[in-house]
């Protein structure tokens, strides 16, 4: 079985711009989470989906930030304009049904200069 | 109320030691409790979870201790392996089973096992 896809890996932008990171979840799995992990710290929920719909974005710094799950498969996540404490790995999660596990990607390392 | 105190920060400890790691947490709601475990360049990993309704789990050589009373938990590696050598995450959960599940972590344990 093929694990959560996130790409890129590593990604350096100047403060200001944008980006763009972008997940594929386990198939299957209908549950998706954007983490934000800044270094040193455990990762904090960004957004959750559910199929395609948003089941939790309160910790979602709306003003720069947004996501999307259109057909309720892949994510991505945007950032714009970037700010330097936005530097972080950004983990994308997903969650089969009713079990508890999350199985995480690899996530995407983003340093913003 | 919805974060989870984690300690030690960092952890050293000889091969074939038992490494302890300890979380704490306040809101009551919280009905899972797993650890991931994350190597460098990777994403966590779940290792072990437990419920509230028990006071002790064990996989191989992890365990988790639990005391609802207290509101705390703790892992417990027996025998300890290089090859355990990662950061450890708390974390717990208010909706066990739901659509609306989430995981708030702890700040994270970085453990060295030295040969």
């Amino acid at each position: 079985e093929a694990g959560v896809a996130q790409s890129p890996r590593y990604k350096i932008i100047e403060k200001r711009q944008s980006v763009a990171f972008w997940c594929n979840p386990i198939s299957g799995h209908a549950t998706l989470y954007w983490y934000q992990q800044i270094l040193g710290q455990g990762p904090k929920l960004l957004i959750q989906f559910q199929n395609n719909g948003v089941v939790d974005d309160s910790q979602l710094p709306k003003d720069r930030f947004s996501a999307e799950r259109l057909k309720g498969v892949d994510s991505t996540l945007k950032i714009q304009p970037a700010k330097l404490e936005d530097s972080a790995v950004y983990l994308c999660a997903s969650r089969e049904g009713q079990n508890n596990e999350q199985f995480f990607g690899p996530g995407t390392r983003l340093t913003v200069l | 109320q919805q974060q989870v105190k984690q300690s030690p920060q960092s952890l050293i400890v000889q091969k074939g030691g038992i490494p302890i790691i300890n979380c704490a947490y306040e809101n009551t709601a919280f009905d899972y409790f797993p650890w991931y475990q994350q190597f460098p360049g990777k994403g966590p990993a779940l290792l072990i979870a437990i419920r509230p309704d028990v006071s002790e789990k064990k996989e191989g050589r992890f365990t988790i201790s639990f005391n609802k009373s207290a509101k705390q938990f703790s892992l417990h590696i027996m025998d300890s392996q290089p090859g355990d050598s990662a950061t450890y995450f708390c974390a717990a959960s208010p909706n066990y089973g739901g659509a609306t599940n989430k995981l708030i972590f702890g700040t994270g344990t970085l453990l060295a096992v030295q040969p």
